[in-house]
This record gives C-alpha cells, structure tokens and sequence, in this order.
C-alpha cells in the first residue's frame, strides 16, 4: 500500500513529440513529489503537488495530482534532447518529508 | 550556497569488509537522508536524520547504520559487505520548513563496488 508506481517504464520519443508518464497509489497520498535524473547524475527535484486535481506548469512540463490524490502525471509538451533522463514520482511516508518512496522511474530516450 | 557534498565518490570493497559513507547538507539544512540505488530496486530509503536522531529507518538489514553530528554532518556505515551492497549512495538534504517542505537536495552520491 504505500508503494507507486509508475509506468510506462522506458518510452523513446522523436524529438518533437510528447510525452507523459503516469504515477499510480493504491492509497491517497498527502503530497506527491516529482524528480528528474540525468545519465550519470542524482535525482534534482521538479515540483510537488499537495491540493486535489492541482496543476503546474514549468514552461513544457505540465504536472498534475489526481482528484482523490491516489494518481499523478507528468506531461511533456514538444520533447528536446535535453529532457533525456530518469523521471521518478515520490510519495512521504511515516509522517516525515524526509522519508520519501519512490516510484521505479520512467526513463526516457529522445531521437534527435 | 553549496550543494549537498559527499565523499568519497568512488569505492571498491571487498565482501566482508565495512565501509563509511560522508555526506555535508547544505548549510542550514538539518534533515538528511540517505538512499539505495540499483538498477533492480531503484531508489530505496535507507534512514532520515533530523538534529541527530534518527527519525526514520527504512527496510534494510541492521548491518546499514548511520549518524548525525550536531553540525548535520552525516555517516553511514555498512559492515560485513555483500555483493548485492553494491549500489549507488545518495545523501539528500532538506529545510523541513518553507514553501516546499521535504524537497530533496540530492549529493551525487557515492558509488559503492563490492567484489
């Protein structure tokens, strides 16, 4: 019950083309974090979404938290080859914002 | 300010040995955690410090410890090292307070061999 998860777990995309992947909790969550990774770096954080059917954009990335807060997705609008990397969805847990699970991540090639 | 530092970057060990991990938040920052990353598992919570106590303990065997210095300074120890130990240590950071409570200031981690 307390995992995510996340899918699809590896999508390869023309650049140019969108992209979305999706974070799904058996239980409804308090808050939902998202990070990106690059090849051969640590996760940086992105955002959090804490409100029911919230959404934010930062420039082509539109994230948005389920109505019952048990799902939550990431969008990418027009894909460049900078956007190559790991995206991971993480969930607090055991009362802490330093305990975070995280979801399996979806990696995400772009063909230039 | 400077990032989340940690130290060394690279280890080889050998099964059975132990071996300690050194992670500097960001200054100000009093919360640290440490995680697992494989390439099977993922990234996984090991333990969350907070004003050196433990608050946190993830799902790992007692051979994984850690501690905090009153400077935030954090360590993490693994004995008796096991192949499946070898992974990729990442310390993060966070204020605990502010506009985004609990985001995560990852170091780049520590990658860890055990041959």
């Amino acid at each position: 019950g307390q995992q995510v998860m996340q899918i699809p777990q590896y999508q390869h995309v023309q650049e140019g083309e969108d992209f979305t992947t999706y974070c799904n909790s058996s239980t409804t969550l308090s808050n939902i974090q998202w990070y990106k990774q690059r090849p051969g770096g640590h996760p940086v954080f992105l955002i959090q979404l804490v409100k029911s059917g919230e959404v934010k954009k930062q420039k082509r990335l539109t994230f948005q938290f389920g109505e019952a807060k048990k799902n939550s997705s990431l969008h990418i609008t027009a894909t460049q080859t900078t956007d190559v990397g790991t995206y991971f969805c993480a969930r607090s847990y055991g009362g802490s914002q330093g305990n975070l699970i995280f979801g399996k991540g979806t990696k995400l090639s772009v063909k230039p | 300010k400077a990032g989340v530092t940690q130290t060394p970057r690279y280890l080889i060990k050998t099964r059975g040995q132990q071996v300690t991990l050194s992670c500097s938040p960001i200054s100000g920052h009093r919360s640290v955690s440490w995680y697992q990353q494989t390439p099977g598992q993922g990234l996984q919570f090991l333990f969350e410090y907070f004003s050196e106590t433990q608050r946190n303990k993830g799902n790992f065997p007692g051979r994984f410890s850690g501690r905090q210095f009153s400077n935030s300074r954090s360590e993490m120890n693994v004995s008796t090292l096991e192949l499946g130990d070898s992974a990729l240590y990442l310390c993060a950071s966070s204020e605990l307070q502010g506009p985004v409570r609990g985001e995560q200031y990852f170091g780049p981690g520590t990658r860890l061999t055990v041959t």
